[in-house]
């Protein structure tokens, strides 16, 4: 089936640096992308979101790109803090294959990171 | 702001034994989803309930099911657990079934020995 990937597991940052995360996708379906953060024991927490009708989104200190062409999409992290270390899931949100007015939501594999003082 | 409250936080069973988690969405939020993220995995859909019926289906287990109560909380009932079973299961909460906007619960970490 289809699915949503990412391509490092893991992303190790200095502290005021800029941290980048990348994620691919399969569904071009798909017409709506989120970035999560999870903190060690917590649940995923909402970063931002994207519509597949836009190529980027800014919020603050983080800036989410998207690429249809190539089905990519990026979380930019600015001035990367302490604070930021957690494990950053993109996910996707496509149409049920069996229809109905409910879409559903697919997690990627996460990539942890870390940031360094 | 009130978020989704899961119970127990922590949960150890033996193989065999059954378990029943608990969520309990953001108030007027009347869809849960719920979710099951091994170690050092993603999270993976199990099931979802808008206005206490079944709206989608996902990587379920037979031996694993859930209603959505008159209150909208839901459980999640496990039966004849295995070891496999051992992960965080994370329940999100949304309004009128919007699938774009869940808010997670902090997770409920089911041990499994």
């Amino acid at each position: 089936g289809e699915s949503v990937g990412l391509h490092l597991p893991t992303l190790s940052v200095q502290e005021g640096d800029n941290s980048i995360i990348n994620c691919a996708y399969s569904n071009s379906a798909s017409d709506y992308f989120i970035w999560y953060k999870q903190e060690s024991g917590k649940g995923p927490q909402f970063i931002i979101d994207i519509r597949s009708n836009m190529d980027k989104r800014q919020g603050q200190r983080v800036t989410v790109l998207l690429n249809k062409t190539v089905k990519h999409l990026s979380l930019q992290i600015a001035a990367t803090q302490p604070g930021d270390s957690a494990v950053y899931f993109c996910a996707e949100i496509s149409p049920r294959n069996s229809g109905g007015s409910n879409y559903k939501l697919t997690f990627g594999k996460g990539t942890l990171l870390t940031v360094n003082p | 702001a009130a978020g989704v409250i899961q119970s127990p936080r922590h949960l150890i069973k033996e193989k065999r034994e059954t378990a029943t988690l608990k969520c309990y969405p953001i108030p007027r939020h009347d869809t849960v989803y719920w979710y099951q993220q091994g170690p050092g995995q993603d999270p993976q859909f199990l099931i979802s309930f808008y206005e206490k019926m079944q709206s989608d289906k996902g990587s379920i287990p037979d031996r694993f099911s859930a209603q959505q109560f008159s209150d909208y909380h839901s459980e999640l009932n496990m039966s004849s657990l295995e070891l496999g079973d051992s992960a965080l299961y994370f329940c999100a909460s949304s309004l009128s079934g919007n699938s774009y906007e869940q808010y997670f619960g902090p997770g409920t970490r089911l041990t499994v020995t």
